[in-house]
Formats: structure tokens, C-alpha cells, sequence
């Protein structure tokens, strides 16, 4: 019972940006969207959350559309070592659990 | 490096045979989870300790498994009578006390293989 849907891969190349949907179209008021990436052969890595303000830190930055149904993680300027699995994730902030789907496979290419 | 640290990174064992796994969270996190993850899946929710006491437990988590977190520090998961779907990533993760909206942090898992 997917709460959020994410394209299956894309492709992007190194310098550029990389911008990464997400549909949570149920989410709810007390519902954040998380992000966390993982590198082949790794655990999950913290990227950025975000309830219903934009949000950037070193890593990223998280657009949240204004209704909240949707959301967009962007890697200004991706590298080699950004190309693994991103998993956009809705969670109650009272819910220790993340419940990860299958993720978008992100590739960036020289 | 005082990340997530998970032992063994890999296992191998047959059919029947019971393996247990060893988690040590980032020392000041009172909060462990196990996932467990299958190739070309995302993680999935076995259990969670906050300090010693297991507050949630997947049903995922048959009664082949158990998990212990016995002072509140280092967890241990031990699978009994291993089966071949058994075989897959297993993921332990720590986060601080305090708000819940706070990120985990991943070991690299121990990938175990039932042949």
C-alpha cells in the first residue's frame, strides 16, 4: 500500500541538476516527506525532510508543491558518487518506522 | 568512524542452520531498528528497541527470529532453522532521543546467504 510513487530510474548528467519527483497525492497535515538515498552495497543515507516548507541543506534541496501532493529533491550539481537509489518517503512525525518503496534508480553519466 | 556498525558484513550459512548478527548503534542513540531488504527492494521494518525494551515487532519478524538490545547498547538478531528466502541485506539502524522526526542512521548491513 504504496504511499508515494517515484519514476523507476533516470539518468542525469555530472555538473547538472538533478530533480527528483515524488507523488504522495494522501498525504496527510502531520505527514512529513523524507528523503534517503542509498549507494550500491550501503545503508540508506539521510538526505532531507521536509513538512510543507522548501527546504536545503548541504546535501539537497526539497520543493514541496503548495497542496503537498507532490514533491521534488534536487542535487544542484550531481557527481558521479550521487548515482544510487533515492526513496522518497511520507511519515508521520510520531512514527518511528520509515517505510521504504522501491526508489528511483538515479545513474549520473559524465 | 562512530557511525552504525554491523558484524558479520557477510554470511553464508546452510539451510537449518541458525546465524545471529550483531548491531552497534552510535553510542548516544537510544532508539534501534532492524530492516531487512531483498534485491531490487527497498527496506523493509523488522523491529525497534528504544534503550532495552522492544516496543514493535513486524510481522515479517517469524517466530524464527528474535532480536535482543540486552543493556540498552549493542543489538543482536538471531535467525533459527535459516531458510533460502531468508537470504537477503539486513540492516540496522540508530536515531537520538527526543523529537521522532529525526533521521536514522544505517549501518551497511549484513548480507546473509542461504545456500
Amino acid at each position: 500500500d504504496a504511499k508515494t510513487t517515484q519514476p523507476t530510474s533516470m539518468d542525469c548528467a555530472e555538473g547538472r541538476a538533478a530533480n527528483l519527483p515524488c507523488n504522495h497525492s494522501t498525504i496527510s497535515g502531520n505527514e512529513y516527506v523524507y528523503w534517503y538515498r542509498q549507494i550500491h552495497s550501503q545503508g540508506p543515507q539521510y538526505i532531507i525532510h521536509g513538512l510543507k516548507n522548501n527546504e536545503t541543506n548541504e546535501m539537497a534541496s526539497l520543493i514541496i508543491t503548495e497542496d503537498r501532493k507532490s514533491s521534488t529533491l534536487i542535487l544542484p550539481h550531481a557527481t558521479l558518487r550521487d548515482t544510487a537509489v533515492y526513496y522518497c518517503i511520507v511519515r508521520v512525525s510520531n512514527d518511528y518506522k520509515l517505510s521504504f518503496g522501491a526508489g528511483t534508480t538515479v545513474t549520473v553519466r559524465a | 568512524d562512530t557511525g552504525v556498525s554491523q558484524d558479520p558484513r557477510h554470511k553464508i550459512t546452510k539451510r537449518g542452520q541458525n546465524v545471529t548478527f550483531r548491531c552497534d548503534p552510535i553510542s548516544e542513540h537510544n532508539r534501534l531498528y532492524w530492516y531487512r531488504q531483498t534485491l531490487g527492494q527497498g527496506p523493509e521494518f523488522l523491529t525497534y528497541f528504544q534503550n532495552e525494551a522492544q516496543l514493535e515487532k513486524s510481522r515479517l519478524l517469524s517466530d524464527r527470529f528474535s532480536a535482543e538490545r540486552p543493556k540498552g547498547s549493542f543489538s543482536t538478531l538471531e535467525i533459527q532453522r535459516t531458510e533460502q528466502g531468508d537470504s537477503a541485506m539486513y540492516l540496522c539502524a540508530s536515531s537520538p532521543q527526543g523529537a521522532l522526526d529525526t533521521e536514522a542512521f544505517f549501518g551497511q548491513g549484513t548480507r546473509l546467504t542461504v545456500v
